[in-house]
């Protein structure tokens, strides 16, 4: 089955403690991307990949780290978590040409106290 | 400046009404895309439709429809006969063509929380 995974799906950690969400998709396509959803503010781009070992800013990105050593993985990294990450996670990915459909995973909710 | 508006934050709407969501997006290019995506309260994002901003027609699928008007830069989403399924939060995006470091991004408007009750 196409999909786009994350894990995991749920996750409350504390200020400064480093954590990383997974992202893997099984479809070969070489844009993948992280969002970040907060309430009245729709989804924010974090980072993006074209392709492996290509990655660029979004519009939100202070804060986070990504790497895309391969091509189908693209884990979020947060090094010092603080409470105004708090938010809903979603990875995306789609094939790299203009106007293609992103597929999204599940979802992160992560919550850092 | 916003390049995706849904300038309704909620709608509330009784079984079987017709609803309209209201997308008006901002590109200065000639080519872009515009999507649909439905978040229902189990919270993914389901893929609704894809326009391509060559293709004007009107598209109906079931209860769904969508009306694109380059005019007015508008890719309204009709759902007719509405149902309480229908409830999630529904998101409007702009994809532009095909410039370098633009190439897939994809631009959200802040979404209309639809609630149907029954």
């Amino acid at each position: 089955e196409a999909q786009v995974t994350q894990n995991p799906r749920y996750l409350i950690t504390v200020t400064g403690k480093k954590l990383t969400v997974t992202c893997s998709q099984n479809m070969n396509h070489e844009y993948m991307s992280w969002y970040r959803q907060d309430p009245g503010l729709g989804l924010r781009q974090i980072y993006y990949s074209m392709n492996v070992e290509v990655t660029d800013k979004g519009d939100v990105p202070e804060g986070y780290k990504v790497s895309r050593k391969e091509k189908r993985n693209f884990p979020l990294i947060l090094e010092s978590p603080s409470p105004n990450q708090t938010s809903l996670y979603f990875c995306a990915s789609s094939f790299r040409t203009s106007g293609e459909t992103q597929y999204f995973g599940p979802g992160t909710r992560l919550l850092v106290l | 400046a916003q390049k995706v508006t849904q300038a309704q934050t909620e709608i509330s709407v009784v079984e079987k009404e017709d609803v309209t969501l209201d997308c008006v997006y901002e590109t200065r290019d000639t080519t872009y895309y515009l999507f649909w995506y439905k978040q229902p309260p189990s919270g993914e994002l389901v893929f609704l439709i894809r326009r391509n901003s060559f293709d004007e027609q009107n598209e109906i699928s079931g209860r769904y429809s969508w009306n694109f008007q380059k005019s007015t830069s508008s890719f309204n989403f009709t759902i007719t006969a509405s149902q309480v399924v229908d409830s999630a939060v529904y998101f409007c995006a702009l994809s532009e063509g095909n410039r370098g470091s633009t190439l897939g991004r994809l631009y959200f408007g802040r979404g209309t929380q639809l609630t149907v009750w029954p």
